[in-house]
């Protein structure tokens, strides 16, 4: 079945430096691939997104950029904050699944800035 | 507007217990989904609803049932719970031809 994979599983950066979290996908006719931010005891909410026709987009600090012959996206965040500790899924949405908005997710980052 | 809720927060069960856990969506969406999340192990998908009237099995169906009660409630129900049933459980939701989920704020359940 359809498989994503999430790396690294914890990530400590120092506050201000970048940092990148890589997911792989299986099904290689996945179309839509979001990213989730989930703080400390609430629930998980879309942050970015990137569909198979993209290969970068940006919203401020944060980017996702995909590729789709290696069947690999990342997130990429710049100048981190505190804040921006968190835990951060990936997640991929198979091409038969387009009409139930089904996703499969990875297995999620743990995410700490150190002030 | 209260978007996305679930019922309750918290439940502790003994094994061979059973309990529904309630979600309710406000936004008129589609397709509804009912996720389990454990550490390191990220969500997993139980069951989903693309429309009113339908339901599928995710990865991880076994031990669970749903009903789609109407557009607007999806409920997951345990029939006899497992200490392996011990987790914290999401409801989401999405309309119809657009992608973002919306998540509940979960429901952390214990089986002793």
């Amino acid at each position: 079945g359809e498989n994503v994979e999430q790396h690294p599983s914890t990530l400590s950066v120092q506050e201000g430096d970048s940092a990148v979290i890589k997911c792989t996908y299986s099904d290689s006719a996945s179309n839509y691939f979001p990213w989730y931010k989930q703080e400390l005891g609430k629930r998980p909410q879309l942050i970015i997104d990137i569909r198979s026709n993209v290969g970068e987009k940006k919203d401020q600090r944060i980017a996702v950029t995909l590729n789709k012959t290696a069947k690999h996206f990342s997130l990429h965040i710049t100048e981190t904050q505190p804040e921006d500790s968190a835990v951060y899924f990936c997640a991929a949405r198979p091409t038969l699944s387009s009409n139930t908005g089904k996703l499969i997710f990875g297995q999620g980052t743990t995410l700490q800035v150190k002030p | 507007n209260a978007g996305v809720t679930q019922t309750p927060k918290f439940q502790v069960l003994k094994t061979g217990q059973s309990m529904t856990l309630q979600c309710a969506q406000d936004m008129n969406h589609n397709s509804m989904y009912w996720y389990r999340q454990d550490p390191g192990m990220g969500l997993r998908l139980i069951y989903y609803s693309a429309s009113e009237g339908t339901t599928d099995k995710g990865e991880v169906p076994n031990g669970y049932n749903v009903s789609r009660l109407n557009k607007r409630e999806f409920s997951l129900r345990l029939e006899s719970a497992a200490p392996s049933q011990t987790s914290v459980y999401f409801c989401a939701s999405s309309e119809e031809g657009r992608n973002t989920q919306y998540f509940g704020p979960g429901t952390r359940l214990t089986v002793l």
